[in-house]
């Protein structure tokens, strides 16, 4: 299985200041064959289920507002948020999904307003 | 628009079972995998299993082999997860997801989720 870590646990950004999330696989999900990441990140708000962010590392899913974007390769990732706003606290999850169908989640990482 | 609607809440005995539904609209049902995927509360999620609604083929997690059975109705696109000998353990909310692309394994639409209290 690839196992999927996220860094910091926690953290608190004040309104407007960027918010920076970290995620490892285990071994690479980037696919040499079509230089693909297989890596994709939800958000999920209290109550509600995960929401697509963005998929293949680095592209946003149809409606994301722009302040959210996705970089890394390989086995290292990051989702950064630019301006933190109010509307997003949540908890965000990296998955990984290289050994689709055995897709693996990352622990999640919990935004908050400093 | 593209929704999933699932059951509602269950309260199961411990050894029992339990069968959530996800009924699926605004898309075409068997042109879609649909994965199930669980959240103890106030922990992370669970990836469970898949099934393509068009063969109804299925795959499992190893912890839920022998337990869980993944089935469809394709004409009223329902998706059913089945979750036996239920434990303590098992409680969680329940999720059905939509798998956004063929062949690759991420989640563009996900079920309001079905909260499963395991609880003697």
């Amino acid at each position: 299985d690839i196992v999927m870590t996220q860094s910091p646990d926690s953290l608190a950004v004040s309104l407007g200041e960027r918010a920076t999330i970290n995620c490892k696989s285990s071994q690479s999900v980037l696919y040499s064959s079509n230089n693909k990441n297989y890596l994709a990140w939800y958000q999920q708000k209290p109550g509600q289920p995960p929401k697509l962010l963005i998929y293949w590392a680095s592209t946003r899913e149809s409606g994301v507002p722009d302040r959210f974007s996705g970089s890394g390769s390989g086995t290292d990732f990051t989702l950064t948020i630019s301006s933190l706003q109010a509307e997003d606290v949540a908890v965000y999850y990296c998955q990984q999904y290289y050994s689709t169908p055995e897709i693996t989640f990352g622990p999640g990482t919990k935004v908050d307003i400093k | 628009q593209v929704q999933l609607v699932q059951s509602g809440a269950e309260v199961k005995k411990p050894g029992a079972s339990v069968k959530v539904s996800c009924k699926a609209s605004g898309y075409t049902f068997t042109s879609y995998d649909i994965n199930w995927v669980r959240q103890a509360t106030g922990q992370g999620l669970e990836w469970m299993g898949w099934m393509n609604p068009n063969s109804g083929n299925t795959g499992y997690a190893q912890k839920f082999q022998g337990r869980v059975t993944m089935t469809r109705n394709t004409s009223i696109s329902t998706a059913y997860m089945e979750l036996s000998s239920l434990r303590s353990e098992d409680t969680a909310v329940y999720y059905c997801a939509r798998v956004a692309s063929s062949g690759y394994y991420y989640f563009d639409y996900w079920g309001q989720g079905t909260l499963v209290t395991v609880s003697s």
